[in-house]
């Protein structure tokens, strides 16, 4: 069956970086759009950032732009979302989420999420 | 961007009874409108996709309607599973995606 796990999160010092995984199983990695979605503790969801299903566009959130990179492994079906410059707004769990076939900009399937904690 | 505004905040109701959860665009998202569902510790789960379409798995008491600016989730008969935090979602005008506030549905 389907399945997405996040990996990587933890306690970041402001300022430092970290890297998300989400590792896919059980569809064609390749042929889908995926998305990093995070929620703030107690808060609403916030799309992060978007990649097509090659690789070849990528988008993002104008909070995280020039801060977070989000990039793919077609070939280890991995999502990854490289985050500098971390700040304490950028506490969250943080999911990736797969794209609705045919409308790539709704999610279908998440994993079960990640916890960043940037603090001193 | 594309401001979602969803109501109310909180909605206290009893099993049984009919849900309306609204969400009102700060612009028309020509009915590309999602709902999710989620609850305490686990991921959100979509229900409704493009305005009225279930997803995949989803029962019929679930049923989504609207256009232009103003749509609605409505859930025909609360079983207690469904007590839970409903968002919204545009993906008409992006980037951004953006998602309503939430509307914490309780149980009376």
């Amino acid at each position: 069956q389907l399945q997405l796990v996040e990996s990587g999160g933890g306690v970041v010092q402001p300022g430092r970086s970290l890297r998300l995984s989400c590792a896919a199983s059980g569809f064609t990695f390749s042929s889908y759009v995926m998305h990093w979605v995070r929620q703030a503790p107690g808060k609403g969801l916030e799309w992060v950032a978007l990649i097509s299903h090659d690789g070849s566009n990528k988008y993002y959130a104008d909070s995280v732009k020039g801060r977070f990179t989000i990039s793919r492994d077609n070939s280890t079906n991995t999502l990854y979302l490289q985050m500098n410059s971390l700040r304490a707004e950028d506490t969250a769990v943080y999911y990736c989420a797969k794209g609705l076939a045919y409308i790539g900009n709704s999610f279908d399937s998440w994993g079960q999420g990640t916890l960043v904690t940037v603090s001193s | 961007e594309i401001v979602l505004t969803q109501s109310p905040a909180t909605l206290s109701l009893s099993p049984g009874e009919r849900a309306t959860l609204s969400c009102r665009a700060s612009q028309s998202v020509r009915k590309s409108l999602a709902w999710y569902q989620q609850k305490p510790g686990q991921a959100p789960r979509l229900l409704i996709y493009d305005t009225s379409n279930r997803a995949t798995g989803i029962p019929a008491r679930f049923s989504g309607s609207g256009s232009g600016t103003d749509y609605t989730l409505t859930i025909s008969s609360l079983e207690p599973e469904d007590f839970a935090v409903y968002y919204c979602q545009q993906r008409s005008n992006w980037p951004p995606i953006t998602f309503g506030q939430g509307t914490r549905l309780e149980i009376k």
